[in-house]
């Protein structure tokens, strides 16, 4: 079956720009995470999302990102007035439901650069 | 931030050995799991290890846990070419709405050759 899909898969843009990154989770899947992963290290959490609702936002870095996933289903993380230091892969992940210790699935993610 | 450290950064070693990577991590958990990535690519799970169990096996895979020193392996054995990849350990923390919020460390890059 299809997994988690990310688009773009790459995104170039300039420094002070907005952008928005997609995730498309596995249907059915009512948990959904956003990390984001610098070169040479580990995903970082950023947001999870149980349904429609931000249940855990601790990990955005600033006010100047932000996700939403009106529908529960596919989710957008917004980046405005972006920084060189926002360029990273932004990984999305989702699992079928709350608790624990259910799998995460990841996407491929999204590789931004911020020139 | 990280929750702790792989050791080693870096494995080479060559098809048909045996690989150990390490991990430490800071804070009390419930779960450890262990994720593969492909260069390029996203995260795959491997295996999850409760806080109450000492070690786990799958496959070629064998994790162990000790809560006690706060930390963990990954041995693969048999290695083939195509377990080259990084490892990533990554802790379960509770969150608000019940989510299970993963904590990385940093990666241990295996290259095995043939």
């Amino acid at each position: 079956g299809a997994g988690v899909s990310q688009t773009p898969s790459n995104k170039v843009t300039e420094k002070g720009k907005y952008v928005e990154l997609r995730c498309d989770p596995i249907s059915g899947h009512t948990a959904l995470y956003w990390y984001r992963q610098s070169l040479g290290q580990g995903p970082e959490f950023l947001i999870y999302f149980q349904g429609t609702g931000a249940a855990d936002d601790s990990g955005l870095p600033n006010d100047r990102f932000f996700a939403v996933r009106p529908e529960g289903s596919v989710s957008t993380l917004k980046i405005q007035r972006t920084e060189r230091g926002d360029s990273a892969v932004y990984l999305c992940a989702s699992s079928i439901h709350s608790g624990r210790p259910y799998e995460q699935y990841f996407g491929p993610g999204t590789r931004l650069t911020v020139t | 931030s990280q929750q702790g450290e792989e050791d080693p950064q870096a494995l080479s070693i060559q098809e048909g050995e045996n690989a150990t990577m390490n991990c430490s991590y800071k804070t009390s958990i419930n779960n450890l799991q262990w994720y593969r990535q492909n260069s390029g690519r996203g995260l795959v799970h491997l295996i999850l290890i409760r806080s109450n169990e000492r070690e786990k096996h799958s496959g070629r895979l064998r994790v162990t846990l000790d809560t006690s020193k706060k930390s963990s392996s990954l041995l693969i054995t048999a290695s083939r070419a195509a377990d080259t990849a990084s490892y990533f350990c990554a802790t379960d923390l509770e969150v608000t709405g019940g989510g299970n919020k993963l904590t990385f460390g940093t990666g241990t890059q295996l290259k095995v050759e043939l």
